[in-house]
């Protein structure tokens, strides 16, 4: 089984609202990763959690907050969001980082409209 | 410095008629390759990875790709396009000896496929 979850598929908010995304993996896999995707462009990496702790934040606005539970769960917490933020974001893990070569493999993203 | 170069933005083939979608890299040590397919307001999937095994790796769904070192070229090919196969494909390099463990991906190459 190589899948990833993401919850909710769609979400609307307002710059105020407070929401949290949310990803998870059953394949055993030590490193997971959030991305933010606009429209006809690769996606672009936000967070990297290794073995559950933070290993690479880049630079990216206090108001997105990561957050790792355990092994399997990966939750992006929003708040005070801008509209430029809307974008499909993407959850991804991989067996370890990616510096070995492993690949990644992608849930099927939450599509996130800030108004 | 490593970088990806997708040389088409956009490539339109027939159906039933091959595919080529061409990838150059740069970098400094044998890296990993990936391509990933993604169709519209889909997450991305894993098509194939080239790891310094087989220089010629096949895929899902009939695609296959061929690791040329002296053209530093990774191009993605299938023998014969299915409506199925129009989306946007990336090539993507994981640098194996690079301490900050990127993915780097190239612009994407946005696949039709004409009736």
């Amino acid at each position: 089984d190589t899948e990833v979850t993401q919850t909710p598929k769609h979400l609307v908010m307002g710059m105020t609202n407070k929401k949290s995304l949310k990803c998870e993996q059953h394949m055993g896999h030590r490193a997971m990763y959030w991305y933010k995707q606009k429209a006809k462009k690769p996606p672009e990496l936000m967070f990297v959690y290794s073995y559950e702790k933070l290993s690479i934040n880049e630079s990216v606005p206090s108001r997105f907050s990561p957050e790792c539970p355990n092994s399997s769960l990966l939750n992006l917490h929003l708040h005070a969001l801008q509209p430029e933020d809307s974008a499909l974001y993407l959850c991804a893990s991989s067996q370890e980082h990616v510096g070995q070569g492993y690949e990644q493999y992608f849930g099927p993203g939450t599509r996130l409209t800030v108004t | 410095a490593q970088s990806v170069t997708q040389l088409d933005s956009h490539v339109s083939v027939s159906e039933g008629t091959p595919v080529l979608l061409r990838c150059n890299y740069s970098s400094s040590y044998s890296p990993s390759l990936f391509w990933y397919v993604q169709h519209p307001n889909k997450g991305l999937q894993l098509l194939l990875k080239y790891t310094s095994a087989a220089t010629l790796v096949k895929g899902i769904n009939g695609f296959e790709a061929e690791f040329k070192k002296s053209e530093t070229s990774f191009h993605l090919t299938k023998p014969s396009a299915h409506m199925s196969d129009a989306a946007e494909y990336f090539c993507v390099v994981s640098p194996v000896r690079d301490s900050n463990y990127q993915l780097i991906w190239g612009a994407g190459t946005k696949l039709i496929i004409k009736p």
